[in-house]
């Protein structure tokens, strides 16, 4: 059972351009979900997590944009620069049990920037 | 210490061999993860320690699959007779333990049965 659905699949976007992805959640449980990004041969690396209590947080050129009622969360990559372009994954977990690192993951988005 | 170590990044095996992985977690981290990634999927987890203790493992987690944390540091995951369907990244990381607290990946053991 996937309880954490990733869209799109893959992604092409010019350079300075936005760059979206969309992740939907089941487990009505989860209370933290962060974005991860990776790099061919390298592990996923933390890029920004949001909570229910708030509905954005922004750093930096990185935004998610949190709709707790739709169960639906996504990343928002401004001004998309070709140093980017690698895989994204969303990712969810339940903290309120001290297991916010037990994460599911979504099947990723490999976004590739172009010049 | 710079982050989460694994040993070894790659390694290919035949079909029924045994194989160990090591992961070296960040120093002060007393939680570690253990994850596996097929070939354009997300992480999927396996199990996690506290310390030394094994508080949850995944039904991902056959009885083929034995990970250990002595002395509540480094860490071992074994696979005996390994299976082609064994073949994938397996990622570690560690964390403080808490609320919300970030979990920093190692840059994985690529296995491949043959």
């Amino acid at each position: 059972q996937q309880q954490v659905k990733q869209s799109p699949q893959s992604l092409i976007v010019q350079k300075g351009g936005i760059s979206i992805i969309n992740c939907a959640y089941e487990n009505t449980a989860f209370d933290y979900f962060p974005w991860y990004q990776q790099f061919p041969g390298k592990g996923p690396a933390l890029l920004i997590a949001i909570r229910p209590d708030v509905s954005e947080k922004k750093e930096g050129r990185f935004t998610i944009s949190f709709n707790k009622s739709a169960k639906q969360f996504s990343l928002h990559i401004m001004d998309s620069q070709p140093g980017d372009s690698a895989t994204y994954f969303c990712a969810a977990s339940r903290s309120s049990t001290g297991t916010a690192s037990k994460l599911t993951f979504g099947t990723g988005t490999r976004l590739q920037v172009t010049l | 210490d710079t982050g989460v170590s694994q040993n070894p990044r790659h390694k290919i095996t035949k079909r029924g061999q045994n194989v160990t992985f090591r992961c070296d977690p960040i120093s002060e981290h007393n939680r570690l993860y253990w994850y596996r990634q097929t070939l354009g999927q997300g992480p999927e987890f396996l199990t996690y320690f506290q310390n030394e203790a094994q508080l949850e493992k995944s039904r991902l987690l056959s009885d083929r699959f034995s990970a250990e944390r002595p002395k509540g540091s480094f860490s071992t995951l074994e696979i005996q007779r390994t299976e082609q369907g064994d073949s994938a990244m397996y990622l570690c990381a560690s964390s403080f333990g808490g609320l919300g607290t970030e979990a920093f990946f190692g840059q994985g053991t690529r296995l491949t049965v043959v």
